[in-house]
C-alpha cells in the first residue's frame, strides 16, 4: 500500500489563481479530511468526508471547495487563492468507525501565495 | 465549543529523562483524546487515542497517556527520552477523527 499521497509537494501561486491539490488513498478508507497547518497554529480542519458523495465542513471552509466521486480521491480546490492562504494543507484518512483505527496523515502540500 | 490547551510551546528534556507533556481540554460531552507526534517536514503519526474504558492508555515508542476527567486532562508520559523523540507533539479532541480539534504543539528538544 502506498497510504496517503498528495501532490504536488510544494506550489507557488499568484493572488487570484486556481488550483487542486490531490489527496489519495489505496486503503479503502471511508472516513478522509483535509488540514492546513500554520506556524503556532496546530492543525485546523477545512472539511472531511465520511463516503463517498458526503462531504462536510470542518472549521475554517471558506475558501475552498472538496468533493468526494470515489472512495480513493479527496481533491480540494482553492478557486481564487489569497494570501492567507499560505499553509501547510495535509489530507488524512481512516476507515469507518471502530476505536482501533488508526489515522493516516499524508507528507503535506506546502503551498505559498504571493 | 471545543478547545485544546498546550501550556508548554518548547520542553527540553535530557536524554534518558522522564518525559509529561501536559494538555488541558474543553468538551461538552466525553472526548475522544489523541496525541500525534510531527517530526520536521513529516506528516503526523498517531501516538495513542482514548476513546473510552482505561483511562491509562498505552501508545507507540514507549509513550503512554493518561485521561484525568476531574482535571480535563490528557498527559503525555514517557519514562525515558530517547534522541529521536525530538519533534513536535499535538494533543487533540472531537467526537471522532472527522471533527477534531488540535492544540497549537509543544516542540520537545532532547539535551544529550
Amino acid at each position: 500500500n502506498a497510504g496517503v499521497t498528495q501532490t504536488p509537494k510544494f506550489q507557488v501561486l499568484k493572488t487570484g489563481q486556481s488550483m487542486t491539490l490531490q489527496c489519495a488513498q489505496d486503503m479503502n478508507h471511508e472516513y478522509m479530511s483535509w488540514y492546513r497547518q500554520d506556524p503556532g497554529m496546530g492543525l485546523r480542519l477545512i472539511h472531511y468526508s465520511v463516503g463517498a458523495g458526503i462531504t462536510d465542513q470542518g472549521e475554517v471552509p471558506n475558501g475552498y471547495n472538496v468533493s468526494r466521486s470515489t472512495t480513493e480521491d479527496f481533491p480540494l480546490r482553492l478557486l481564487s487563492a489569497a494570501p492567507s492562504q499560505t499553509s501547510v494543507y495535509f489530507c488524512a484518512s481512516i476507515a469507518a468507525g471502530g476505536g482501533t483505527d488508526t489515522q493516516y496523515f499524508g507528507p503535506g502540500t506546502r503551498l505559498t501565495v504571493l | 465549543a471545543q478547545s485544546v490547551t498546550q501550556p508548554d510551546i518548547h520542553i527540553t528534556v535530557s536524554e534518558g529523562a522522564s518525559l509529561e507533556l501536559r494538555c488541558n481540554y474543553s468538551y461538552g460531552a466525553t472526548p475522544y483524546l489523541f496525541w500525534y507526534v510531527q517530526s520536521p517536514g513529516q506528516g503526523l503519526q498517531l501516538l495513542l487515542k482514548y476513546f473510552s474504558g482505561d483511562t491509562l492508555v498505552q501508545g507507540i515508542k514507549g509513550f503512554e497517556a493518561e485521561f484525568k476527567r476531574s482535571q480535563s486532562s490528557f498527559n503525555l508520559r514517557k519514562p525515558s527520552v530517547h534522541w529521536s523523540d525530538a519533534a513536535e507533539y499535538f494533543c487533540a479532541v472531537g467526537a471522532g477523527y472527522s471533527t477534531l480539534t488540535f492544540g497549537k504543539g509543544t516542540m520537545l528538544l532532547v539535551s544529550p
